[in-house]
């Protein structure tokens, strides 16, 4: 089955403590992003990258790095979460010039 | 940067009745898109529109796109409780394509049985 496929699913950790969500896709699609998403701002970018060793920033970066070494992973890594990155985590993939993303189930991290 | 407006940001309707979400876009729209969420889940393509005066449909649910490219409507009819969640659109770069895609705040539709 096509999917994106992000893990865990549910994630609370302590603030500093590194972590890193992994985020996996099996329809070879070259470009994949993450968002996050909080009530009342909705969904924003925080990376993408358009393929293999190629990321840029989205419109809020600060406090995550990615990495793309191969096509069909794209882990975002928190390297000291803060409180203020508790939020819905959401990995998505696009073949190049389709319709669109498609999204994972989505990563709920609370950092205490 | 381009920004989504939507309205409103949240729907209560009776099954049955007909609905329309707008999306209004700070910049012309190269590629708009739109998308269902339930609570707390990932989000799901409904459709994509790119050309001024497009329409398409997918079973009951219609989304526009005016001339101008700056705004776009989903219109459910007949509306089921099925059709309920969150609806985002979405809007692709200078290019309209999908990688640096900004996404509207939603609108929450509750559909009363």
């Amino acid at each position: 089955e096509a999917q994106v496929t992000q893990n865990p699913r549910y994630l609370i950790t302590v603030t500093g403590k590194k972590l890193t969500v992994t985020c996996s896709q099996n329809m070879n699609h070259e470009y994949m992003s993450w968002y996050r998403q909080d009530p009342g701002l909705g969904l924003r970018q925080i990376y993408y990258s358009m393929n293999v060793e190629v990321t840029d920033k989205g419109d809020v970066p600060e406090g995550y790095k990615v990495s793309r070494k191969e096509k069909r992973n794209f882990p975002l890594i928190l390297e000291s979460p803060s409180p203020n990155q508790t939020s819905l985590y959401f990995c998505a993939s696009s073949l190049r010039g389709s319709r669109g993303y498609t999204f994972g189930s989505g990563t709920r991290l609370t950092v205490v | 940067s381009q920004e989504l407006e939507q309205s409103p940001q949240s729907l209560i309707v009776q099954e049955g009745k007909n609905l329309t979400i707008n999306c209004t876009s700070s910049k012309t729209l190269y590629g708009l898109y739109w998308y269902k969420q339930k609570y707390g889940e990932g989000l799901i393509f409904l459709m994509m529109l790119q050309k001024g005066g497009e329409e398409k449909s997918h079973e009951k649910i219609t989304a526009k796109l005016d001339e101008k490219k700056q705004q776009s409507s989903l219109h459910i009819t007949a509306s089921q409780p099925s059709h309920a969640g969150i609806y985002l659109c979405g809007a692709g770069g200078t290019q309209g394509g999908s990688e640096k895609l900004v996404f509207g705040k939603g609108t929450k539709l509750t559909v009363n049985p």
